[in-house]
């Protein structure tokens, strides 16, 4: 069975500052990996995805995330933050030919002037 | 395109009572999943339907969820007879399990 651990339920920081949102999988197949988001009083929304090819993901509103296979690790990270990334943070993993996609318990961003 | 539209946004009811949550997915997409989202339990998968036919519902609680998908821009989940211990957030998402488009949600409250 596969499963997604956050560590951090939450992450203060300044606006401007770079912030780097944890994110741990376990699975004894090959995965795939996601990072969604979720506004406040809002549904999820795709921030970027790992299938296949380059460990180095980009995805939107500037983030970016590595797959780590040997860490079983794939990270979130933004180099400037701004107010407005202050959401809810939630990694997931899909399993090689499976469907049904597993998610972390999410990372409270706060970002503060 | 609109997204995933969901009806009602907010919905509370009395313990006993039936609920019928709406959703309308995006045109095209082959796969509609709905979860539920509580504090204590986070995100879980409910059930899933691939061109219309539901492929796995191990995630349904118990005997009083059920779910259909009369068409490819309908599906509906049901909770008869509701209990307050079913309040959450329920969010019905389309697409493919690798992209999928969340809608906005509908928060039920059972009192």
């Amino acid at each position: 069975a596969q499963s997604v651990t956050q560590l951090d339920s939450q992450v203060p920081v300044f606006e401007e500052a770079p912030v780097e949102l944890r994110c741990n999988y376990s699975s004894s197949v090959s995965v795939y990996l996601f990072w969604y988001v979720q506004y406040p009083n809002q549904g999820l929304q795709l921030l970027l995805k790992y299938l296949s090819g380059s460990t180095l993901v980009k995805g939107i509103n500037g983030f970016e995330a590595e797959f780590n296979k040997s860490q079983t690790s794939f990270h979130l990270r933004k180099p400037s933050v701004h107010i407005s990334d202050t959401a809810e943070y939630f990694c997931a993993v899909l399993t090689g030919g499976g469907n049904k996609l597993t998610f972390g318990t999410g990372t409270q961003l706060k970002v503060e002037l | 395109d609109a997204g995933v539209i969901q009806s009602p946004r907010h919905e509370v009811t009395e313990m006993g009572q039936e609920v019928t949550l709406r959703c309308k997915p995006i045109s095209g997409h082959d796969y509609l999943f709905w979860y539920r989202q509580t504090m204590m339990r986070g995100l879980e998968l409910l059930i899933y339907f691939n061109n219309n036919v539901p492929i796995d519902d191990s995630g349904m609680p118990e005997d009083r969820f059920s779910a259909k998908m009369p068409n490819a821009s309908f599906s509906t989940l049901k909770i008869q007879p509701s209990e307050p211990r079913d309040s959450a957030v329920y969010f019905c998402a389309s697409g493919f399990p690798y992209e999928q488009y969340f809608g906005p949600g509908t928060r039920l409250t059972v009192t």
